[in-house]
């Protein structure tokens, strides 16, 4: 089982609907949670952290963390084509002090005008 | 530009031949790290430093890879002997960490190698 898990897609939403990303994880005692975008040949790019359980918003974006189900998410309102990237969950497992990443192999997102 | 950043964007070498990347981080960030990402996966961890401390390595890192931070400001990644396998982006990363929740890590725009 990997540690972080990501459905590679691709996910293709129409321009204005809401898209829905996911992202599973192993480790039960994992306190640290992140979203990155990527855009094509670009480097990854922080959108979200969350860290409770709950929802975070943040303009568009909003993250839901659920620890009991191991379980993390990121909504985008009003989806537009400049959000067509690739969407990266990130997490930080407790057996780590480095504060090292562990990635998923990312979502693809193609917004469709 | 205050942000992280990497030098060269681009290489293209022989197989064979040895690289070396060139990481400046984040002014102030005492934690610097070195991932690997190829088309189609996310971004894989190779090692980190703590200031100058080197504190951790993936097996991912072979032999051939070697990265250091003097006096724990910049860090340099070399690979040495080349292989087509090592064609990558090579992302670095830095952070300050004051406590073991809270860690922001942010990237640079990566250094693209392509090995022929």
């Amino acid at each position: 089982q990997k540690e972080v898990e990501q459905n590679s897609g691709p996910l293709s939403v129409p321009e204005g609907a809401i898209a829905s990303l996911n992202c599973t994880y192993s480790d039960r005692g994992s306190q640290s949670f992140f979203w990155y975008r990527q855009y094509s040949g670009k480097s990854p790019e922080l959108i979200m952290s969350i860290y409770s359980n709950g929802d975070k918003e943040d303009g568009r974006f909003t993250a839901q963390l659920n620890k009991a189900s191991q379980y993390v998410s990121l909504l985008i309102r009003d989806s537009q084509p400049s959000d067509s990237a690739t969407y990266l969950c990130a997490v930080i497992p407790i057996y780590n002090q480095g504060g090292k990443l562990i990635f998923g192999q990312g979502t693809e997102l193609s917004v469709k005008p | 530009d205050t942000g992280v950043s990497q030098d060269p964007r681009h290489k293209i070498t022989k197989r064979g031949q040895n690289v070396t990347f060139r990481c400046d981080p984040i002014s102030e960030h005492n934690r610097l790290y070195w991932y690997r990402q190829t088309l189609g996966q996310g971004p894989e961890f190779l090692t980190y430093f703590q200031n100058e401390a080197q504190l951790e390595k993936s097996r991912l890192l072979s032999d051939r890879f070697s990265a250091e931070r003097p006096k724990g400001s910049f860090s340099t990644l070399e690979i040495q002997r080349t292989e087509q396998g090592d064609s990558a982006m090579y992302l670095c990363a830095s952070s300050f960490q004051q406590a073991t929740s809270g860690n922001t890590i942010y990237f640079g725009e990566g250094s693209w190698l392509t090995v022929v």
